[in-house]
């Protein structure tokens, strides 16, 4: 079955570490995204991308980082830059940018904690 | 002011009852979708709407382009269906093709 896995769902790191949050795809979507959520808030959006070799910043981009080697995979760093961490952070692919009638497809997303 | 704002932001219900979620947005867009996040926290795409209604089992989605809103209806609600609903809109012309998320409904069913 077609769909989006991230991985790992739970992950706990110390103050100061880097660490990275894996997005693999497998409906050959052009486009993928990464979204931040806080207790309370909308999704926020890190970091985009539309097609391999090219990202683009989001809205609240300061402090992660990310790479699109392959049209399948969309990894975040969570660097020690980034002031508060502790969130959950949901990845998700389109087709044709999302545009019009093209659907989103999520992760089950991952919850990571600073300690 | 965001530029989706949904409501109510909690809403109890009894099995059986008749659900509203409303959606309005400030914005032009070229899609409306309805998501549905469970306590674990995976999204569901439920619906994608531009015009009119849309139909799945209990679930009714309906959208107003002229007054920017759109609601999320629940026939015969079961304690399955508490979860948050959210809101988003892909923003007409924009580069990003992007979601707008709202808030979210946290929705409860009671048996």
């Amino acid at each position: 079955d077609g769909g989006i896995t991230q991985s790992p769902k739970y992950l706990f790191r110390k103050e100061g570490q880097n660490v990275t949050l894996s997005c693999e795809q497998n409906l050959n979507h052009d486009a993928m995204y990464w979204y931040r959520q806080d207790p309370g808030q909308g999704l926020r959006l890190i970091y985009y991308s539309h097609i391999v070799n090219d990202f683009q910043k989001g809205d609240i981009a300061e402090g992660y980082s990310v790479s699109r080697e392959k049209k399948e995979s969309f990894p975040l760093t969570v660097t020690s830059a980034q002031k508060n961490p502790t969130a959950f952070y949901l990845c998700a692919s389109s087709d044709h940018r999302g545009r019009f009638d093209y659907g989103y497809t999520f992760g089950s997303g991952t919850r990571l904690t600073v300690v | 002011k965001n530029e989706v704002e949904q409501s109510p932001q909690n809403l109890t219900a009894q099995e059986g009852e008749f659900i509203t979620i409303n959606c309005s947005y400030s914005v032009g867009i070229s899609a409306l979708h309805w998501l549905q996040q469970h306590p674990g926290g995976g999204i569901v795409s439920l619906f994608m709407l531009s015009s009119g209604k849309k139909k799945h089992g209990r679930l009714i989605a309906t959208i107003n382009i002229q007054e920017k809103h759109s609601s999320l209806h629940i026939t015969a609600s079961h304690p399955r269906d508490s979860a948050v609903y959210i809101c988003a809109v892909t923003n007409y012309g924009g580069s990003q093709g992007n979601l707008i998320f709202g808030k979210g409904t946290k929705l409860s069913v009671k048996p």
